[in-house]
């Protein structure tokens, strides 16, 4: 079961904007990952965020992390048609010995 | 090698065939995973080993699917007589360590996939 919800599911914008998407999850968490995967490819890891943290940045990346209303939101800035591809959430908990992943962002950037 | 393996990329079987997906993690890394992904869906976790011992086998869907690392380096997923439904990708993960409190960085390293369509 995914635990964690992507919002929105499907995102398209032009190279150069910015892209945000949304993640939300149920249950408490020891840290919250973002992974992008291209079409037919495996999945890469972008950023991890802990739980006692509020905001991280890498890059064109900002990821931010709201315990208190258990949503973490991730921010790619200034888009690339490179950028385009299919971007999870996923949660760290309990025992911390599996990831959970969202459903999923797709996001497409045009030229 | 540099990253995780997996072989083969495509496998089509005719419905009641066994086929048997191999994983190969980064070398050294303790903690390897299997996930199941349908189109268009995130990835849905099936097992984990931590080194050879298979920790967590909550999300293997039926007993036709069977998992196993003998020396806790190369892994197999099995899947005997194989359904429609087992039509997916199938990807393998590993990290340095647990995932939580243990070395590394706490990522996953994912492999290609293994898309397997059962006919």
């Amino acid at each position: 079961s995914q635990q964690g919800e992507e919002d929105p599911q499907a995102l398209s914008i032009q190279e150069g904007e910015n892209a945000t998407m949304n993640c939300s999850y149920k249950t408490s968490i020891n840290n919250l990952q973002w992974y992008r995967q291209n079409s037919g490819r495996g999945l890469v890891h972008l950023i991890l965020i802990r739980s006692n943290e509020r905001e991280k940045h890498s890059g064109r990346l900002r990821v931010t992390l709201d315990t208190s209303k258990k949503s973490s939101s991730l921010l790619i800035t200034a888009s690339r048609a490179a950028d385009t591809a299919s971007y999870f959430c996923a949660l760290l908990t309990g025992g911390g010995n599996k990831l959970t992943f969202g459903t999923g962002t797709q996001l497409k950037v045009e030229l | 090698g540099a990253g995780v393996s997996q072989s083969p990329r495509y496998k089509v079987a005719k419905r009641g065939q066994d086929v048997a997906l191999r994983c190969d993690p980064i070398s050294g890394h303790v903690s390897l995973f299997w996930y199941q992904q349908a189109l268009g869906q995130g990835p849905e976790f099936l097992t984990y080993f931590q080194n050879e011992a298979q920790l967590d086998k909550s999300g293997l869907p039926s007993d036709r699917f069977f998992a196993e690392r003998p020396e806790g380096s190369v892994s197999t997923l099995k899947i005997q007589r194989t359904q429609q439904e087992d039509s997916a990708v199938y990807l393998c993960a590993s990290s340095l360590g647990r995932l939580a409190g243990g070395p590394g960085t706490g990522e996953l390293f994912f492999g290609e996939g293994s898309r397997l369509t059962v006919l």
